[in-house]
């Protein structure tokens, strides 16, 4: 089932923070955060796993709340190369299946 | 070394052409995948192979066939394809265990059929 996200898109200026929210009505065991360039490919992000281990990028943070089984990705002091979409995508205990949302959009702006 | 690398990065065929995309991975993944991306749309599912055998089939119609021969490369192989399928395909891999190993992309194959 695909995780839903928020907002849709954004636009910041350059040093503007935001805050994307991702949540599942199935139980999560791993959220998994990539951003998207126009013309390329998925580039990861961050990894969250039930019980609070993070693994990802050093100047991007995210929170994993598993009571309400969601996460939000934090992009503070955001820079122009921010500017992409923005996925999450969420796995079972085992599975192999990454199932992605449908993406938020986000522009930052000079 | 993180890399998946796709060939081709451009296709174009025509609706009775057979053609093959290509992906390999030198990172000891076990675990490997074919997502579609149409326009504006997340990536979607197509299949998985978990130890050179595919564990997962998303439904996809049988003009996608895909393959792996060993677990270094993996082919998806295209016939009588639709204008519909036209879209970005994507290749990844992953360790195989649990949900928290990352799952690595490549640049795609963008595929136009005419």
């Amino acid at each position: 089932q695909q995780p839903v996200q928020s907002p849709q898109a954004v636009i910041l200026r350059e040093g503007e923070d935001a805050v994307i929210n991702c949540s599942s009505s199935k139980a999560l065991y791993s959220v998994h955060w990539y951003r998207q360039k126009h013309g390329e490919a998925p580039v990861f992000l961050m990894i969250l796993l039930k019980g609070g281990e993070q693994k990802g990028h050093e100047k991007i943070s995210a929170s994993f709340n598993e009571k309400k089984q969601q996460s939000s990705l934090y992009l503070t002091a955001s820079q122009l190369s921010y500017s992409g979409t923005y996925f999450c995508g969420t796995r079972g205990k085992y599975g192999n299946k990454l199932v992605f949302g449908a993406g938020t959009i986000l522009r930052v702006k000079s | 070394d993180t890399e998946v690398t796709q060939t081709p990065k451009h296709l174009v065929m025509g609706m009775t052409n057979k053609k093959s995309l290509k992906c390999e991975q030198h990172m000891g993944h076990r675990a490997m995948y074919w997502y579609k991306q149409k326009a504006k749309k997340p990536p979607e599912l197509m299949f998985v192979y978990s130890y050179e055998k595919l564990s997962i089939n998303e439904s996809v119609p049988s003009r996608f066939s895909p393959e792996c021969p060993n677990s270094s490369l993996l082919n998806l192989h295209l016939h009588a394809l639709q204008p519909e399928d036209s879209a970005l395909y994507l290749c990844a891999s992953s360790q195989l265990g649990n949900s928290g190993n990352t799952i690595y992309f490549g640049e795609g194959s963008w595929l136009t059929v005419v």
